[in-house]
């Protein structure tokens, strides 16, 4: 069984297209997590819902809205997709949003923007 | 503001020799210290962690650090190397009010036949 789940894997699109990323955790967990990892490998938080609130929300452009309909899931929405978007992003799920929870993460889904 | 260091992009060993992957971080509070591994084309893997207590902590696949407060460093080792540790690790710190992990650029470990 797939702990941190994410879907699509790949996603290929056009500039201005709008997307969305799924993430599913199957964990029992109540803190998620989307990370960005750029092209040289390094790892941003974006944001963070705790029971599907809202608790880390870094300096993200607003194209970026995160959605949390229940605290299994976290999904990214992405308007107007630039050509900087293009990443990896790694959804994450802990027990709790303390400091020291194991974080555990999701396959990625790379996505490139054309 | 914390941040972590890692320092070396790339690191080649060779099979069965000594693994040091250096990390040092900044943080004016007490820090928790992460080492995650990842493999190419996947998620990011928990190898160990710091939170309190004994300084010598061990994880998976016979990789160990050690927290050194008075040196800001959290270096990873493994005694033997294997071809299946060949993989990207990273380094991170959270601390108390950030819930959130702030990673290090990370490493890329060669192991060479």
């Amino acid at each position: 069984d797939t702990a941190v789940s994410q879907t699509p894997k790949y996603l290929v699109t056009q500039m201005g297209n709008d997307k969305s990323i799924k993430c599913e955790q199957n964990l029992g967990h109540d803190t998620m997590y989307w990370y960005k990892q750029d092209s040289k490998k390094f790892l941003k938080i974006m944001f963070s819902y705790n029971n599907k609130e809202l608790i880390i929300n870094e300096t993200v452009p607003n194209r970026f809205s995160p959605k949390s309909p229940d605290k299994a899931h976290l999904n990214l929405h992405i308007n107007s997709l630039e050509l900087g978007d293009s990443a990896v992003y790694f959804c994450a799920s802990s027990q709790g949003p303390k400091e020291a929870d194991t974080q555990y993460f999701g396959p990625g889904t790379r996505l490139t923007v054309l | 503001a914390q941040s972590v260091t890692q320092l070396g992009s790339h690191v080649s060993v060779s099979e069965g020799a000594l693994v040091l992957l250096r990390c040092n971080y900044s943080s004016s509070v007490p820090p928790y210290l992460f080492w995650y591994v990842q493999y190419p084309n996947q998620g990011l893997q928990l190898l160990l962690k710091y939170t309190t207590g004994a300084t010598l902590v061990k994880g998976i696949n016979g990789f160990e650090a050690e927290f050194k407060k008075s040196e800001t460093s959290f270096h990873l080792t493994k005694p033997s190397a294997h071809m299946s540790d060949a993989a990207e690790y990273f380094c991170a710190v959270s601390v108390a009010g950030r819930r959130a992990l702030t990673f290090g650029s990370g490493t890329r470990l060669q192991v060479q036949p």
